[in-house]
């Protein structure tokens, strides 16, 4: 099955600076790739998403990577700020026997320091 | 758009209890819904998937019999935890998407309810 590995686990960075979170997958079959956001006590909230025929998608201050070659996708986030500290988990995606088959990583802490 | 909403958020309940957590989606309508547990500090783990009129795909680990899902409308899917113990406390959240079989659509996430078992 599809394996998603997420790091770093844990992101500490000054408000305003640039964070990056990494995330490799093993299935070339994973062809949706979502971000999601979890705040504490929350579910988890959809940031930015990328489709595999597509190398990079940009929002505002969040930016999303993808090399299906070497199978790994990217989240960036710019300016950070204090609101932006959160849990993010990277995802991929497959169709599997007729339905959505979706892989999560383990997560990433980020935090801000204002 | 594509908002889910999950009820109760909090439920404590003395062991043996049954608990019944609804999961709505309220301006789509969810061919598939999802339910997962999650522990403290850690990833979403998939119980089961579910589409819409059909019986629930439980992943493997996961009692059918003891975590009973129903999805009987494009807008509602429920998870019964039957006589539920202590080991059964967590945070259970529902998820649901729109496009059967559609692997490049998102999941919407509701926020969750955490379940303590006394």
């Amino acid at each position: 099955g599809e394996n998603v590995e997420q790091h770093p686990s844990t992101l500490s960075v000054q408000e305003g600076d640039s964070a990056v979170i990494k995330c490799t997958y093993s299935d070339s079959a994973s062809n949706y790739f979502p971000w999601y956001k979890q705040e504490l006590g929350k579910g988890p909230q959809l940031i930015i998403d990328i489709r595999s025929n597509v190398g990079e998608k940009k929002d505002q201050r969040i930016a999303v990577t993808l090399n299906k070659t070497a199978k790994h996708f990217s989240l960036h986030i710019t300016e950070t700020q204090p609101e932006d500290s959160a849990v993010y988990f990277c995802a991929a995606s497959m169709n599997s026997g007729g339905y959505q088959k979706v892989t999560f990583g383990i997560g990433t802490k980020l935090q801000v320091i204002p | 758009g594509a908002v889910v909403s999950q009820h109760p958020s909090r439920v404590i309940c003395k062991s043996g209890t049954s608990v019944k957590i609804e999961c709505r989606s309220l301006d789509f309508q969810a061919t598939t819904m999802f339910w997962y547990r999650q522990f403290p500090k850690k990833s979403l783990m998939l119980m089961a998937t579910s589409n819409e009129g059909s019986k629930a795909t439980y992943e493997q680990g996961v009692e059918k019999d003891k975590f009973l899902i129903n999805h009987a409308s494009l807008t509602l899917s429920t998870l019964t935890v039957t006589s539920a113990h202590p080991e059964d406390s967590s945070f259970y959240i529902c998820s649901a998407t729109w496009l059967r079989g559609g692997a490049d659509q998102p999941q919407h996430f509701g926020d969750g309810t955490r379940l303590s078992i006394l």
